[in-house]
């Protein structure tokens, strides 16, 4: 079963401009990731976080986690065209370290 | 750092033919590989897990069947898509789990299959 959901499900912005996603979940985890998809290709994983942390940097994105609200959110800042793509997060939780994908955020980055 | 090469890219067939997915972890040995299916602007859904030297674990709703998965080595899972049916059509993508950590997940590529 589906455990985080992303929001918005589809975001259009314009080159330079931050993008914020969100991710919601329901039950406890262990770590929750973040990956992109370009149209029709694989996942690239991007971040994972742990539960005892807050927040991660990796040059131009940013996540936090705030487990009191079971919630997480993606930054990209100063977005480019390339950043086009979907955006999942994806939880594992208990004993199981396989993570359980949301439906993603479809990104578009105007030039 | 850690690579999963996964074939075909893409493949069409006819129905109720097989067609087999290949997914190889090329600089690391992946004790559990997981085969996820994904429908157009859909998430990833699990279908199985797959455990090197020993049978599959599927997820509820998977015909063990006709998703068959073999994970002979610690570098090569294959699903095999038996007697294909148009609504067999999706994107099939595997994963592969570093063994040096517990949190190393890397995809392949993912597999266009088309079942006319």
């Amino acid at each position: 079963s589906q455990q985080g959901e992303e929001d918005p499900q589809a975001l259009s912005i314009q080159e330079g401009e931050n993008a914020t996603m969100n991710c919601s979940y329901k039950t406890s985890i262990n770590n929750l990731q973040w990956y992109r998809q370009n149209s029709g290709r694989g996942l690239v994983h991007l971040i994972l976080i742990r539960s005892n942390e807050r927040e991660k940097h990796s040059g131009r994105l940013r996540v936090t986690l705030d487990t009191s609200k079971k919630s997480s959110s993606l930054l990209i800042t100063a977005s480019r065209a390339a950043d086009t793509a979907s955006y999942f997060c994806a939880t594992d939780s208990g004993g199981s370290y396989i993570p359980t994908f949301g439906r993603g955020t479809s990104l578009i980055v105007h030039p | 750092g850690a690579v999963v090469s996964q074939h075909p890219s893409w493949v069409i067939c006819k129905s109720g033919t097989s067609v087999k997915i290949e997914c190889r972890s090329l600089d690391f040995q992946a004790t559990t590989m997981f085969w996820y299916r994904q429908f157009p602007k859909q998430s990833l859904m699990l279908m199985a897990t797959s455990n090197e030297g020993s049978k599959a674990t599927y997820e509820q709703g998977v015909e063990k069947d006709k998703f068959l998965i073999n994970h002979a080595s610690l570098t090569l899972s294959t699903l095999t898509v038996t007697s294909a049916h148009p609504e067999d059509s999706s994107f099939y993508i595997c994963s592969a789990r570093d063994g040096q950590t517990n949190y190393g997940y890397t995809f392949g590529s993912g597999t266009r299959l088309t079942v006319v």
